[in-house]
């Protein structure tokens, strides 16, 4: 298993671009989400889905879209970039409900200039 | 709205001592409680987790405490190591509800 990936690793944009960041997992999980880290302020959630076709706001949502097509897919989009949203970006999955263990991503390094 | 408070944001230790980190939790209706390793240019682990039912838990040098009554857990690190520096989350979730909220994370320096 690969667990879970995503694309690309570095990315550099500049105002007013758009872009999907890509995450993949194969290990059947439901449960899937999109974080963002800052210095000092930890991991914070920004989308999150529980299935296919199911999605929901996580504490910071604004400027990002999301989608959930398949299980194995939940690409994250940027609307329209702005240097507020340079951070790094986690996607993470876990089995169900029953708060099993969150596996990670390698992570995206996104730079907005 | 719910929020995890994680106190120290840095911690130096000399090898061999023991680490402690703690967190609060606001939301009563919390009850699983994850610690996550990140070293530097990684991606988070998990390194032990504990369910409000259990009160402690431990995994050789790495333990964690539940206190649900004062909405606080600690992990407890013994013997560090070098290896053991990286910065450690921790987090409250819910059962059914999926989301976590974690702290804003400790950096744990093990001198050698």
């Amino acid at each position: 298993n690969a667990g879970v990936t995503q694309t690309p690793k570095f990315q550099v944009l500049k105002t007013g671009q758009s872009m999907t960041l890509q995450c993949a997992q194969d290990m059947n999980h439901e449960y899937m989400s999109w974080y963002r880290q800052d210095p000092g302020m930890g991991l914070r959630l920004i989308h999150y889905s529980v299935g296919a076709g199911i999605t929901d706001q996580g504490e910071v949502p604004n400027g990002y879209n999301v989608s959930r097509s398949t299980t194995e897919d939940f690409p994250l989009r940027l609307l329209s970039a702005a240097p507020s949203q340079t951070s790094v970006y986690f996607c993470a999955s876990s089995k169900d409900r029953d708060q099993y263990e969150q596996y990670f991503g390698p992570g995206t390094r996104l730079t907005v200039t | 709205g719910e929020n995890v408070e994680q106190h120290p944001s840095t911690l130096s230790v000399q090898e061999g001592d023991s680490a402690v980190i703690k967190c609060t939790y606001s939301d009563s209706a919390s009850n699983y409680f994850p610690w996550y390793k990140q070293e530097l240019g990684k991606r988070p682990q998990l390194i032990i987790d504990i369910r409000s039912n259990v009160g402690e838990k431990k995994d050789q040098r790495i333990a964690v405490t539940l206190n649900k009554t004062a909405k606080h857990f600690s992990l407890h690190i013994t013997e560090t190591q070098p290896e053991d520096s990286a910065v450690y989350f921790c987090a409250a979730g819910t059962s059914g509800t999926y989301k976590y909220i974690f702290g804003t994370g400790t950096r744990l320096k093990v001198l050698a």
